[in-house]
């Protein structure tokens, strides 16, 4: 079945280390981003891409970075976590070219604790 | 600043009608959205308006006012398997999505 994973599904991190969410879409969309959800507030965007080879900073993008050397891959790191990168960690895609391209197709998400 | 207000928590009967709000105050407008989130699940997409007025697909409808800014989201004959948070979204003028923190709506027997 078409669509977006993600991995890995849940992972326990210690303070410090680096780590890397990957994310993969076999819909050939062109645009990708990353968010984190938190309790009681809304999906907040970290990254996003708009196509191969472009990145952009959302609204929360320290101690994060990504890349997008192809259509199909946009891999999260986090070069020295911290307790408040506690979080579910959603991969998502859109095809940003055509009208309503606020219709995201979400993977299911990485549940991340740093201690 | 931007923002989005949605109620946290909704408690609605099977088999009866809900009408989730939604208002939002963005810089410029490109369409609001609405998703739907199953507990431990991925958002997946509901409905799509662009234009003042109502939109229906099945069960489910979305209403936008942009004089207003202002949204519902109608929920019919509900089902148990309605239960979930339902995430309000609004495209602001650099094509971005700004979110609602989400209402999540307890469908009792």
């Amino acid at each position: 079945i078409a669509g977006i994973t993600q991995a890995p599904t849940s992972q326990i991190l210690a303070a410090g280390r680096r780590m890397t969410l990957r994310c993969t879409q076999d819909m050939r969309h062109n645009a990708m981003y990353w968010y984190r959800q938190d309790l009681g507030l809304g999906l907040r965007l970290i990254h996003y891409s708009n196509t191969a080879g472009t990145t952009g900073k959302g609204e929360v993008p320290d101690g994060y970075s990504v890349s997008r050397a192809n259509t199909d891959d946009f891999p999260l790191t986090l070069a020295s976590a911290v307790p408040s990168q506690t979080s579910v960690y959603f991969c998502a895609s859109s095809d940003s070219d055509r009208e309503g391209a606020g219709e995201l197709f979400f993977g299911e998400g990485s549940r991340l604790t740093v201690l | 600043g931007q923002n989005i207000d949605q109620p946290t928590e909704m408690t609605a009967t099977e088999g009866a009608i809900v009408q989730i709000n939604c208002t939002y105050q963005t810089s410029g407008f490109n369409g609001l959205f609405w998703y739907q989130q199953h507990a431990g699940e991925a958002p997946t997409f509901l409905s799509y308006n662009v234009l003042d007025g109502l939109e229906e697909k099945g069960r489910f409808s979305s209403f936008l006012s942009r004089s207003k800014g202002y949204s519902y989201l109608l929920l019919k004959e509900l089902q148990m398997k309605d239960s979930a948070s339902y995430l309000c979204a609004v495209m602001d003028s650099n094509y971005q999505l700004i979110w609602g923190a989400g209402t999540k709506l307890i469908i009792k027997p």
